[in-house]
């Protein structure tokens, strides 16, 4: 099954700096890799999503990069403001399968 | 409904005792997964119901968890015996699914806590 690892499990950044957080997986079919937030004692939520087809995208401060021969891609959150601050899951699927997360990394963001 | 609903939103128990966690997904959604969320961790699936066919129990832990889905809608996750180490927020969450895309863009919900005493 697919395997997804993702660094660093903690980040701490200053207000206005840049933040990019990793992940890598193992199926070479997983085609789907979203990236979720989850702020303190809420519920996860779609922030943004890439599909293989495409190699970057981007969405205001954030955007999200695939290198589908490393098996690697990353969040990259640009201008950091404290309600940035948060738990991020990146994940991968394929067509048959469902999403398999990674463990999630805290950003804090600093004022 | 409007979003992913989940009752109850805190569970206090004793150990030894069942406990049942209800979902009832977005209306129209024929995916629907149950996740568990220890203090601090990241997201341990379950299981996933996807319309009518077998569920995929790979993630369950032990045979003391069970989960059902009624009519494709509303599901019920069922610990038996409950052990100290279940306490953790269980998340469910549903998604149309597009087998041939993969894309598979999940709604959870609040969550349930659960804390066994």
């Amino acid at each position: 099954g697919e395997n997804v690892e993702q660094h660093p499990s903690t980040l701490s950044v200053q207000e206005g700096d840049s933040a990019v957080i990793k992940c890598t997986y193992s199926d070479s079919a997983s085609n789907y890799f979203p990236w979720y937030k989850q702020e303190l004692g809420k519920r996860p939520q779609l922030i943004i999503d890439i599909r293989s087809n495409v190699g970057e995208k981007k969405d205001q401060r954030i955007a999200v990069t695939l290198n589908k021969t490393a098996k690697h891609f990353s969040l990259h959150i640009t201008e950091t403001q404290p309600e940035d601050s948060a738990v991020y899951f990146c994940a991968a699927s394929s067509p048959w399968s469902t999403l398999t997360f990674g463990k999630g990394t805290m950003l804090l963001v600093s004022p | 409904g409007a979003g992913v609903s989940q009752s109850p939103s805190n569970k206090v128990t004793e150990k030894g005792k069942d406990v049942e966690l209800r979902c009832d997904p977005i209306s129209g959604h024929t995916a629907l997964y149950w996740y568990r969320q220890s203090l601090g961790q990241g997201l341990e699936f379950l299981i996933y119901f996807q319309g009518n066919s077998a569920p995929d129990k790979s993630g369950l832990p032990s045979d003391r968890f069970s989960a059902e889905r009624t009519g494709g809608s509303v599901s019920t996750l069922t610990i038996q015996r409950t052990q100290q180490e279940d306490s953790a927020v269980y998340l469910c969450a549903s998604s149309l699914v597009s087998g041939i895309s993969g894309a598979n863009v999940l709604t959870f919900g609040a969550g349930s806590r659960l804390t066994v005493l």
